[in-house]
């Protein structure tokens, strides 16, 4: 019921191509969704976060889709650059309960 | 640059050794968070401090010891580790414990070794 579900473990992209991770979660109650990007030798950083009252968020290059019914979101990175090159983190959270990230994604944009 | 800064950077001890790690903040936040990393994993919840008051433990062993000074500083102290807390320590704070989301400010981390 805690569990985020992310994948796939490890994309690897070409430059100029979209990146999409996906992410699935079993608790309803679920109702705040970031996503964390990580940097070799780096903390977590927030990269953008939805909430369930809208099915998009768009933030420059990078975007989360949200589908409510089917328990989904993912991340949608366009134009991927080597500098995008990274690990993401989805997480999500409700009330008072603690952040529940996902295992991870390792992604590496080739130039 | 981020506003969480987290001292040392890298730090190894024997298993006998009392060591420190400090974390500050000067954003105002009133939430702040001690996470372990291992490597290829997400962060793992280890204490959460709310208004310099410990309001989750995370069932840590106490050779892992929390302290709040003030609402800026946040300290984890270590005694007599075993090699496998080994791991990246992250501080992170929050403006607000806000039900423990939010957007989470994290440091650099504390590189550990445990010998």
């Amino acid at each position: 019921q805690q569990q985020v579900k992310q994948s796939p473990q490890s994309l690897i992209v070409q430059k100029g191509g979209i990146s999409i991770i996906n992410c699935a979660y079993e608790n309803t109650a679920f109702d705040y969704f970031p996503w964390y990007q990580q940097f070799p030798g780096k903390g977590p950083a927030l990269l953008i976060a939805i909430r369930p009252d809208v099915s998009e968020k768009k933030e420059g290059r990078f975007t989360i889709s949200f589908n409510k019914s089917a328990k989904q979101f993912s991340l949608h990175i366009m134009d991927s650059q080597p500098g995008d090159s990274a690990t993401y983190f989805c997480a999500a959270s409700f009330g008072s309960e603690k952040l529940v990230f996902g295992k991870g994604t390792k992604l590496t944009v080739n130039p | 640059d981020t506003e969480v800064t987290q001292t040392p950077k890298h730090l190894v001890m024997g298993m006998t050794n009392k060591k420190s790690l400090k974390c500050e903040q000067h954003m105002g936040h009133r939430a702040m968070y001690w996470y372990k990393q291992k490597a290829k994993k997400p962060p793992e919840l280890m204490f959460v401090y709310s208004y310099e008051k410990l309001s989750i433990n995370e069932s840590v062993p106490s050779r892992f010891s929390p302290e709040c000074p003030n609402s800026s500083l946040l300290n984890l102290h270590l005694h007599a580790l075993q090699p496998e807390d080994s791991a990246l320590y992250l501080c992170a704070s929050s403006q607000f414990l806000a039900g423990v989301a939010g957007e989470l400010f994290f440091g650099e981390g504390s590189r550990l070794t445990v010998l």
